[in-house]
């Protein structure tokens, strides 16, 4: 089993609507918590970070951590096509610093 | 702003021949992590540098060795290559041990035929 996991998808919305995208982890060790978009043959893009439980929010993304749960969420409120891209996890704890990443959700928003 | 510059872009080898990839962080980063995305795949971590020393280590294979130099530039050096090792190769730097603030560059695509 992977420490982290994450529906590969493909998802495919509607503009305007609302997406959500979702990873479960098994590494308790986890701290700091963040979510990457990346366009084909790009490098990954840091959209957002958490650190340890809680909410954040920036613009029309929110991104929500549950420790309890070893669940974390990003929402995309009124999502764009130009939001078309694969949306990655990534997290790191413990006595180290390298991101555990998960597979990539590839996301489509249809015009 | 300024963003990880990575070299070459595209870098075609044959089997068994030796490969060296650069990075330059971002100006005042002194940590670079190195990772390895094959198709379909998610980044995985292979080595980290902060101030020149190696942080931390992953998945890298003996046949790849990698330093940071004094201007905190990187390279990941592979000798001895393989199909296996094609891959999307991406270089991220931060302002000190940050895991949650690791800026990528745009990578270094590596085909071995």
């Amino acid at each position: 089993q992977k420490e982290v996991e994450q529906d590969p998808g493909p998802l495919s919305v509607p503009e305007g609507a609302i997406v959500s995208l979702n990873c479960t982890y098994s590494n308790s060790a986890f701290q700091y918590f963040m979510w990457y978009r990346q366009y084909s043959r790009k490098g990954p893009e840091l959209l957002m970070y958490t650190y340890s439980s809680g909410n954040k929010e920036d613009g029309r993304f929110t991104a929500q951590v549950d420790k309890s749960s070893k669940y974390i969420s990003l929402f995309i409120r009124d999502s764009q096509p130009s939001d078309s891209a694969t949306y990655l996890c990534a997290m790191s704890g413990g006595s180290n610093y390298k991101l555990t990443f998960g597979k990539g959700t590839l996301l489509t928003v249809n015009p | 702003a300024a963003g990880v510059i990575q070299s070459p872009r595209h870098l075609i080898k044959e089997k068994r021949e030796t490969a060296t990839l650069k990075c330059y962080p971002i100006p005042r980063h002194d940590t670079v992590y190195w990772y390895q995305q094959g198709p379909g795949q998610d980044p995985q971590f292979l080595i980290s540098f902060y101030e020149k020393m190696q942080s931390d280590k992953g998945s890298i294979p003996d046949r790849f060795s990698a330093q940071q130099f004094s201007d905190y530039h990187s390279e990941l050096n592979m000798s001895s290559l393989e199909l296996g090792d094609s891959a999307l190769y991406f270089c991220a730097s931060s302002r000190g041990v940050a895991p949650n603030e690791q800026y990528f560059g745009p990578g270094t695509r590596l085909t071995v035929t």
